[in-house]
């Protein structure tokens, strides 16, 4: 089962800021939280992780709070390509399977 | 970039086939995974490898076997495809650095099995 509950779909206009959250209330202490985003028929693409740190790349900045057991992932200026399917994960160690949950159905509205 | 790529986008096969479905990671990458993703049950893993010649069954290996004759390359092998396979196939590879890794995905094979 997925370690994470995430809002099943959010609306977003295009050039906001999209906020997506996701719920890990049983996070331990070394377990990483990543984000994932799968587009309709391709296949997941890598968006950004972290451990308790904020992080940001080109793509994206994932706040996390201090507590760990929530965290957002902040797409600065949605477009309209970035209408997917996406998965918050947590994950301790390397040979630890990926599971990905039912993730929040973005909607960028024109 | 990463870039991992699969043989094909579509595939149509009919049952009893023999259905080869390789996946080709550029980075060097030591592990590469096989997933199938079906509606309402999420990524369910098939068969991974953490190396050249060496396989680990995931959750869901009944039906498939692979291979892992050249690091950049893992291949998934449905013996005898049923229609019960049908399904979006998904392969991943990852550098095994440290204490965890990020899994990098390719495009996706969508085989229909009639």
């Amino acid at each position: 089962d997925a370690k994470t509950t995430q809002p099943p779909s959010m609306d977003c206009a295009e050039g906001r800021a999209a906020n997506l959250p996701c719920n890990h209330s049983t996070i331990s202490g070394n377990e990483y939280v990543y984000w994932y985003r799968q587009i309709h028929s391709q296949g997941p693409q890598y968006i950004i992780h972290g451990l308790k740190n904020n992080e940001t790349n080109e793509m994206a900045s994932l706040i996390i709070t201090e507590d760990r057991k929530s965290s957002t992932l902040i797409l600065p200026h949605a477009t309209l390509r970035d209408t997917a399917v996406y998965y918050c994960i947590v994950r301790v160690h390397r040979d630890d399977k990926i599971i990905f949950g039912k993730g929040t159905r973005l909607h960028i509205l024109p | 970039d990463v870039k991992v790529t699969q043989s094909s986008r579509y595939l149509v096969k009919r049952t009893g086939e023999k259905v080869f479905l390789e996946c080709v990671q550029d980075m060097d990458h030591e592990n590469m995974f096989w997933y199938r993703q079906d509606p309402g049950l999420g990524l369910r893993l098939i068969y991974f490898s953490y190396d050249v010649k060496m396989k680990e069954k995931g959750d869901i290996p009944e039906g498939y076997s692979v291979s892992r004759e050249k690091k950049e390359r893992f291949s998934l092998i449905l013996e005898s495809a049923s229609t019960n396979q049908t399904s979006m196939y998904l392969c991943a590879s990852s550098i095994r650095t440290g204490i965890t890794d990020t899994q990098y995905f390719g495009p996706g094979t969508r085989l229909t099995v009639l």
